[in-house]
């Protein structure tokens, strides 16, 4: 059964800093990977997807890695800002059907 | 460009009241269409799926239920609300094994 994990729960980092959030995930059939952001009282807003083939993904300051065989992958914030402050939830998609796994998410607080 | 839209926003509900949320994609055809439940402080629960109308998956056994009437429409229902159906309820699509959008949401407080 597949398991994902993020790590750390809750990060409070100042502005101006580059960040990584982890995710590991336990079966490495993944067709593919997600991450997410979600505001306070808002639905999730998908920031990037990688799939299964690909090594990284980049959307502007967000940078996506995937290492499959590994079971892990990164999301890498350059230079915060306090409106990147939100939760980060990552997900996997298995083959064979269309449900996404999902990590508890860390949240992300950037202090000016 | 593609929409989603949920409502009712908010809903205030006493125990044992029925319950109906509704969902609406526009600008795509034959989307997969999800239910999820977040808790507070929680994580997100997958509560049904649909790969097309009429066709409806359970993941959690419970008092709530689910219906797909239209190609785009997605309805959360339940006969009676129980205080542990608080929560904020999220509808999402996807076409096929791809990026997932959410809509807004809506905030359901049992009372």
């Amino acid at each position: 059964k597949q398991e994902v994990t993020q790590i750390p729960a809750a990060l409070s980092v100042p502005e101006g800093e580059n960040l990584v959030l982890n995710c590991s995930f336990t079966d490495s059939a993944i067709y593919n990977l997600q991450w997410f952001r979600q505001d306070p009282g808002k639905g999730l807003t998908s920031l990037l997807l990688i799939q299964s083939s690909q090594r990284e993904q980049t959307s502007g300051r967000l940078n996506a890695s995937l290492d499959k065989s590994s079971g892990r992958s990164t999301l890498y914030i350059a230079a915060s800002q306090p409106g990147d402050s939100a939760t980060y939830l990552c997900a996997v998609l298995m083959d064979s059907n269309y449900q996404l796994i999902w990590g508890a998410g860390t949240k992300l607080i950037i202090k000016p | 460009s593609q929409t989603i839209h949920q409502w009712p926003a908010t809903l205030v509900q006493p125990v044992g009241s029925p319950l109906s949320l509704e969902c609406t994609v526009e600008g795509t055809s034959n989307p997969n269409l999800y239910w999820y439940r977040q808790a507070a402080g929680r994580g997100l629960q997958l509560l049904f799926y649909s790969v097309g109308i009429g066709q409806i998956s359970s993941e959690v056994p419970q008092n709530l239920s689910a219906s797909r009437p239209q190609d785009r429409q997605f309805i959360l229902s339940s006969k009676k609300l129980l205080l542990s159906d608080s929560g904020f309820y999220l509808c999402a699509w996807t076409r096929g094994p791809s990026r997932q959008y959410f809509g807004p949401g809506t905030r359901l407080t049992v009372t």
